[in-house]
């Protein structure tokens, strides 16, 4: 199982280009979610999914947008690339259950937005 | 109100020590999970230790062990019989309502020889 995939792994864009991040995950995990992190801020959620089909915002989502059509990739689209979106950006996705379910985490991709 | 909190933003501690990393978390549900991840420099994030809400006894994996105190709503990591290898970063979770997860902002631990 190669778990939980992302690319780039690393990307400079120039302010107002857009650009998709892509997740992809081959444990058949319901459950996916991006996260921005940057310097002494921890990990801030982005959006999450529950399902194919079922997305909804979380802490920071503006100025992204997601889509998820398989269960298995959940790619993040920069709409409109600002400086502030400048941070490295984590993919992860977690089983269903009540048990466990920890989050098994990409590799991460580090955007700059110049 | 942040729901997750680590309150040190760098440790230190010898070699072979012990060292306990705090995290306290608020939440008004009754089920929870709390989790451990550690980021080294290389940036990977790995999942360390979980520990349910309803789990009584204190949830340990090798060295870790985490110190879970309900009702004060704490749930601190111990690492025992620290090693070089345990220089990084450590993140305290919290899953509320699957699949929703909450991390604290981080404590930066240095192992020195």
């Amino acid at each position: 199982n190669a778990g939980v995939t992302q690319t780039p792994k690393f990307q400079v864009l120039k302010t107002g280009q857009s650009m998709t991040l892509q997740c992809a995950q081959d444990m058949n995990h319901e459950y996916m979610s991006w996260y921005r992190q940057d310097p002494g801020m921890g990990l801030r959620l982005i959006h999450y999914s529950v399902g194919a089909g079922i997305t909804d915002q979380g802490e920071v989502p503006n100025g992204y947008n997601v889509s998820r059509s398989t269960t298995e990739d959940f790619p993040l689209r920069l709409l409109s690339a600002a400086p502030s979106q400048t941070s490295v950006y984590f993919c992860a996705s977690s089983p269903r259950t009540r048990a466990r379910g920890e989050q098994f985490f990409g590799p991460g991709t580090r955007l700059t937005v110049l | 109100a942040q729901k997750i909190t680590q309150t040190q933003p760098g440790m230190f501690v010898q070699e072979k020590e012990a060292v306990t990393l705090d995290c306290t978390y608020d939440t008004s549900d009754q089920s929870y999970g709390l989790f451990w991840y550690k980021q080294p420099s290389s940036g990977e994030m790995i999942f360390l230790i979980y520990q349910g809400s309803y789990d009584e006894q204190n949830a340990t994996e090798g060295r870790y062990s985490l110190n879970f105190q309900k009702a004060r709503k704490s749930a601190n990591l111990v690492i025992s019989a620290s090693q070089l290898g345990d220089s990084a970063m450590y993140f305290c979770a919290m899953r509320e309502g699957p699949p929703r997860f909450y991390f604290g902002t981080g404590t930066s631990l240095t192992v020195i020889p």
